[in-house]
């Protein structure tokens, strides 16, 4: 069974902390991994990821994908309240099924 | 605002009950596509219709069912319900099939559904 596992579940830091959001994967057909921010709306996109080893780099986020480990992560500097959210990963695989994590609830004191 | 719009906001019933959400895609977006969001599964995508037609399918329960009609409008019937269907329920759509890559759909604000 195709899975997704993110960690931690959930992270209080400090503002101006840096954190790293964890996602590893076990699907058959991977074709790319999505990270998203979900405040109390609906998600809203961060980053595609497709290549291994691209940082790819959005202000004080960046993310990167390890293919031959199956993992990911995303990586929030100078962290403010603003940052405080659920962020999810989601796996795409060729069949066009895509698979999300559970989230890791990120909480920034300020 | 993303453009997609949902109805109801909120929905409380009763198992065994059946209700129809509805959602209207942004002007232009062909695509259409469900998502349910509950505590204990996380997001999970349900279904895409593309100009109408079924053309992705995710983990939908077989008491669940969808359509896309002329005007590009979707719905969304669950039937017999269950507690466990308690969740939230997004519609997003993008312009084209190729679009199940999230970065091109825009989400509604979801119906919040309340199985009692």
């Amino acid at each position: 069974e195709d899975k997704v596992v993110q960690s931690p579940l959930s992270l209080v830091v400090h503002e101006g902390d840096t954190v790293t959001l964890n996602c590893s994967y076990e699907v058959t057909n991977f074709r790319s991994l999505l990270w998203y921010k979900q405040e109390k709306k609906a998600p809203t996109f961060l980053f595609m990821l497709t290549s291994s080893g691209i940082e790819k780099k959005s202000g004080r986020l960046s993310s990167i994908l390890d293919k031959k480990e199956l993992f990911s992560i995303l990586n929030i500097t100078a962290t403010q309240t603003g940052d405080s959210a659920v962020y999810l990963c989601a796996v795409v695989e060729g069949n066009e099924k895509l698979t999300f994590g559970t989230g890791t609830r990120l909480t920034i004191i300020p | 605002d993303s453009g997609v719009t949902q109805t109801p906001k909120h929905l409380i019933t009763a198992t065994g009950q059946r209700v129809t959400l509805r959602c209207s895609p942004r002007s232009g977006d062909l695509s259409v596509y469900w998502y349910q969001q509950s505590l204990d599964q996380g997001l999970q995508f349900l279904i895409q219709y593309y100009n109408g037609e079924e053309r992705a399918k995710g983990n939908i329960l077989e008491r669940f069912s969808a359509q896309q009609f002329p005007d590009l409008h979707s719905e969304l019937n669950l039937s017999s319900l269950e507690l466990g269907d308690s969740a939230l329920y997004f519609c997003a759509s993008s312009v084209d099939p190729a679009g199940l890559v999230m970065e091109t759909q825009y989400f509604g604000p979801g119906t919040r559904l309340l199985v009692l």
